[in-house]
């Protein structure tokens, strides 16, 4: 069956700490790959994709994710977060010859100031 | 541009009662994908509609119907609310053509009591 991994649910990390949240999938075929986040009181808004090509990609706000074939993974990373990175991270996957996204069951990050 | 609408915000019902939510897809989206998110849970996919059709449904009992409008608007209707129904549904909208990045709306809590 189809489905993501996200096995950190709780992160908490003070500020200028690393960050890498990690995420397995299982889908047979090729994949598209995304990570959204979802902060405190708004909708899900879209971090970064990868589709195809080089597989590490940047996505906004200092976030990069990098797809490794072999391992099913796509782990979410930042180098140094800050107070307003509090938010709830959810990857998700969905195949070419289908239109739904499939996510995970999230990771609450928390950063203290 | 305004984004992904929906309406209402929050909604109360009943064991055996009936909901209908609204969404309005983001302008110059034709695709609209409904979501159930469970508290603590990531998001579930409902079904999608493109020119008002249902293009692909999840695993969801047909107590969940949808519909979408000639403006691509959608619907999304509940019928016999059970208490496990209660959940934030989001609207996902995006261009049929090109890559399938979805945006998402802020959602309707519905709390059936």
């Amino acid at each position: 069956a189809q489905s993501v991994s996200q096995h950190n649910h709780h992160v908490i990390l003070s500020e200028a700490a690393s960050l890498e949240l990690g995420c397995n999938y299982s889908y047979g075929g090729t994949v598209n790959l995304f990570w959204y986040v979802q902060y405190p009181g708004q909708h899900l808004q879209l971090l970064l994709k990868y589709f195809s090509g080089d597989p590490l990609v940047k996505g906004i706000k200092g976030f990069e994710a990098e797809f490794i074939k072999s391992k099913f993974s796509f782990n979410l990373r930042k180098p140094s977060v800050q107070w307003s990175d509090t938010a709830e991270y959810f990857c998700a996957v969905n195949g070419d010859s289908s239109y739904k996204l499939i996510f995970g069951s999230g990771t609450r990050l928390l950063v203290r100031p | 541009d305004a984004g992904v609408t929906q309406s209402p915000t929050h909604l109360i019902k009943t064991r055996g009662q009936q909901v209908t939510l609204r969404c309005s897809p983001k302008s110059g989206h034709d695709t609209v994908s409904w979501y159930q998110q469970a508290l603590g849970q990531g998001p579930q996919f409902i079904f999608q509609y493109y020119e008002e059709e249902e293009r692909q449904r999840g695993n969801f009992p047909d107590r969940f119907s949808g519909h979408q409008f000639p403006n691509y608007s959608s619907e999304l209707n509940v019928n016999a609310l059970l208490l496990g129904d209660s959940a934030l549904y989001l609207c996902a909208s995006r261009r049929t053509s090109g890559y399938n990045e979805q945006f998402f709306g802020p959602g309707t809590r519905l709390t059936v009591l």
